[in-house]
């Protein structure tokens, strides 16, 4: 089937480590987006790919950085330097363009806890 | 900038009634409007888009309209079912994608 997976679903990382999320999907989409959802809060947009090799900070990219080497993966790393990642994470992808809807289509998310 | 507003921020009702769910967003010009569900925990689920040159969207139970005149958007979800009692989000796209904090939504049995 179809779909964008994240994993891990949870993660526990002491202060001070990297840890990296996953995100890959199979639906041919070019553009890809992290975003992140506090309680209370909207999602924020962390960084976004509209094509390989290409990427772009969102509203609240400092800590954290990507990649975009192939199509189908776009990995988040969180790095130490986020002040404050315990956050529920969330992988996306829309097929961008003309003649397309533009319809975004979330994995399940990855919560991150740190401890 | 755009804003987008959802209000109620959460909200009951009795199985087996009709309900609205309440979007609101202060640009009109927009691309699109989407209307997501997500449960606890979990992933937002797609639900309806409704491109700009259109008024209204259908799936089963479920119609989402846009007035884009007036900023608003609205979900109507037809005879409730427990199911159904999630948290709902709309997000607009014009040069980003802006999304709304949500409506909880529980549905008494």
């Amino acid at each position: 089937d179809g779909g964008i997976t994240q994993s891990p679903k949870y993660l526990f990382r002491k202060e001070g480590q990297n840890v990296t999320l996953s995100c890959e999907q199979n639906l041919n989409h070019d553009a890809m987006y992290w975003y992140r959802q506090d309680p209370g809060q909207g999602l924020r947009l962390i960084y976004y790919s509209q094509i390989v090799n290409d990427f772009q900070k969102g509203d609240i990219a400092e800590g954290y950085s990507v990649s975009r080497e192939k199509k189908e993966s776009f990995p988040l790393t969180v790095t130490s330097a986020q002040k404050n990642p315990t956050a529920f994470y969330l992988c996306a992808s829309s097929m961008s363009g003309v003649g397309y809807t533009g319809e975004l289509f979330f994995g399940e998310g990855s919560r991150l806890t740190v401890l | 900038k755009q804003e987008v507003t959802q209000i109620p921020a959460a909200l009951s009702v009795p199985e087996g009634e009709n309900l609205v769910l309440n979007c609101s967003f202060t640009d009109s010009a927009i691309y699109n409007l989407q209307w997501f569900r997500q449960d606890p925990g979990k992933g937002l689920t797609s639900l309806l888009l409704i491109q700009s040159s259109q008024r209204e969207q259908t799936s089963g139970r479920l119609n989402a309209s846009l007035d884009k005149s007036s900023g608003r958007s609205t979900l109507y979800i037809a005879a409730s079912q427990p199911g159904d009692s999630a948290t709902y989000l709309c997000a607009v796209k014009d040069d980003k994608i802006i999304f709304g904090k949500g409506t909880r939504l529980h549905i008494l049995p």
